[in-house]
C-alpha cells in the first residue's frame, strides 16, 4: 500500500525550460509535504517544504504546489539547469506540529535530467 | 566537515552472517534515523531515536536492532543475514519537534549485498 506514489519514473527537460515532478498521496492524514533531491551516491537533500495550511512555497527556482482536494503536489524549476539532474523524492508527514516525530513516507522518486 | 557519516559505504557479505553499520552526525540534533532504500527505490522508516530513546519502530524483524550510545550516533545491528536485506541503508537526522522533525538531514547510504 503505497501511501505516496509518484508515477512518472523519469522526466527529460532542456536547460532553460520547467521542470514539472508530481507526487501524489492517499492519506489523508498527511500534512506537511517535502521534496528531497538526490545524486548518485549521496543521500537526500532536503529542498523544500510546505504545510497543508498554504497552497503554495517558493523559494528561488523551486516552486511546490498543493492541492489537497485532488490529493497531489507537483515541483516547478524555473529555469532548469543541468546540475538539477538528480533524483526528485516526495514525502509526506502526518503531524507538522510534531507528533509525526519525523515519520516520512516517501515516493519512489523521479528521475530528472536536463539537458544542455 | 560531514554533516552526517556512516560507515561502512559498502558491505558485502553471506548469509547468516551478523553486522553492523554506524552512523555518526555532528548537527548537534538529539533526533535520528534509519531508512532502507529497497530494490524499487522505495525509501522507508524503520526506527528513529530521540535523545537515546526509541521513538519510531516500524515493522521491522528483529533480526534488526539499532543502538544508540550518545544523541550523536545510531548503530544498526543485523542478526542471520538474509538475502531479502540486500538494500541501500540511510542514516539520517533532525532536530526535535514541529516542522523542523520532517527536515531530515541523511547520510550517504551504506549498500549492503548478501550473498
Amino acid at each position: 500500500d503505497q501511501q505516496v506514489k509518484q508515477n512518472s519514473p523519469s522526466l527529460s527537460v532542456q536547460e532553460g525550460r520547467i521542470s514539472i515532478l508530481n507526487c501524489d498521496y492517499t492519506n489523508s492524514m498527511f500534512d506537511y509535504f517535502l521534496w528531497y533531491k538526490k545524486y548518485p551516491a549521496e543521500g537526500p537533500t532536503f529542498l523544500i517544504s510546505i504545510s497543508s495550511i498554504k497552497d503554495k512555497n517558493e523559494d528561488g527556482r523551486f516552486t511546490v504546489f498543493l492541492n489537497k482536494s485532488a490529493k497531489h503536489l507537483s515541483l516547478h524549476i524555473v529555469p532548469s539547469q543541468p546540475g538539477d539532474s538528480a533524483v526528485y523524492f516526495c514525502a509526506a508527514a502526518a503531524g507538522a506540529g510534531g507528533t509525526s516525530y519525523g515519520k516520512l513516507t516517501f515516493g519512489q522518486g523521479t528521475i530528472l535530467t536536463v539537458h544542455p | 566537515d560531514t554533516a552526517v557519516s556512516q560507515t561502512p559505504k559498502y558491505l558485502v557479505t553471506q548469509m547468516g552472517n551478523d553486522k553492523s553499520i554506524k552512523c555518526e552526525q555532528n548537527l548537534g540534533h538529539d533526533t535520528m534515523y534509519w531508512y532502507k532504500q529497497d530494490s524499487k527505490k522505495f525509501l522507508k522508516i524503520m526506527f528513529s531515536y530521540n535523545n537515546k530513546e526509541l521513538i519510531i519502530n516500524e515493522t521491522v524483524p528483529n533480526r534488526f536492532s539499532p543502538k544508540s550510545p550518545d544523541k550523536a550516533h545510531l548503530n544498526l545491528h543485523i542478526n542471520s543475514l538474509e538475502l531479502g536485506d540486500s538494500a541501500v541503508y540511510f542514516c539520517a537526522s533532525s532536530t526535535f519537534g514541529g516542522a523542523a522533525y520532517n527536515e531530515q538531514f541523511f547520510g550517504p547510504g551504506t549498500r549492503l549485498t548478501v550473498l
